[in-house]
């Protein structure tokens, strides 16, 4: 049963251009998470999506970012016009349902700008 | 919003010895608390959770406690072991808050050999 894939693992991008990371959850999992993790800092929430759904958005910054769960394939976290401050670890965890379940983590996509 | 805190954030033992990490959150709605361990360059991996409907859960060196009316829980690892070192969080979620976890920011946990 393979857990929560993520890719790219590692994804450098040049001022200005977009960054596309990919999350496909556990088998059997419809609920998604996307996190941001700084050096030697905590998870901080961005967005929660149910198939086609956003749930929650409230950790989302207002521009340039976008996610979505479409009805057939992974969830999509789109940056647009990257900037130095979005370098990070962007981790995905899915769970079975909503509310207090436990959260599967993926390996994380981590995002370098130059 | 939920707010969770959780001290110390870094914590050095001698193997062997007990190690407890302290949570508190604000939103007396959360019943649902997971501890997670990330290694340094990993996913974060839950080890243990606890729900509000019971007070204290163990798991062979690993056991975690829960306080609803001082709303705080604590993570205890005893008997510990150099690969116990990582950074541990804690995380609290409730149904009201729509399935977000709101976590800690995380406890360094080095075991001296």
């Amino acid at each position: 049963n393979a857990g929560v894939m993520q890719n790219p693992r590692h994804l450098v991008r040049r001022r200005g251009q977009e960054a596309r990371l990919r999350c496909s959850p556990m088998k059997g999992h419809s609920h998604v998470y996307w996190y941001r993790q700084l050096p030697e800092e905590g998870l901080k929430f961005m967005v929660y999506l149910q198939k086609e759904n956003i749930i929650d958005e409230s950790g989302m910054p207002k521009e340039r970012f976008s996610a979505e769960f479409p009805k057939e394939g992974p969830s999509i976290l789109r940056i647009q016009q990257v900037v130095r401050g979005d370098s990070a670890a962007y981790f995905c965890a899915s769970s079975v349902d909503r509310g207090n379940q436990p959260q599967h983590f993926g390996d994380g996509t981590r995002l370098s700008i130059l | 919003g939920e707010n969770v805190e959780q001290h110390p954030s870094t914590l050095s033992v001698q193997e062997g010895d007990s190690a407890v990490i302290k949570c508190t959150y604000s939103d007396s709605a959360s019943n649902y608390f997971p501890w997670y361990k990330q290694e340094l360059g990993k996913r974060p991996q839950l080890i243990i959770d606890i729900r509000s409907n019971v007070g204290e859960k163990k798991d062979q060196r690993i056991a975690v406690t829960l306080n609803k009316t001082a709303k705080h829980f604590s993570l205890h690892i005893t008997e510990t072991q150099p690969e116990d070192s990582a950074v541990y969080f804690c995380a609290a979620s409730s149904n009201t808050n729509a399935g977000k976890s709101t976590f800690g920011d995380g406890t360094t946990l080095t075991v001296k050999p």
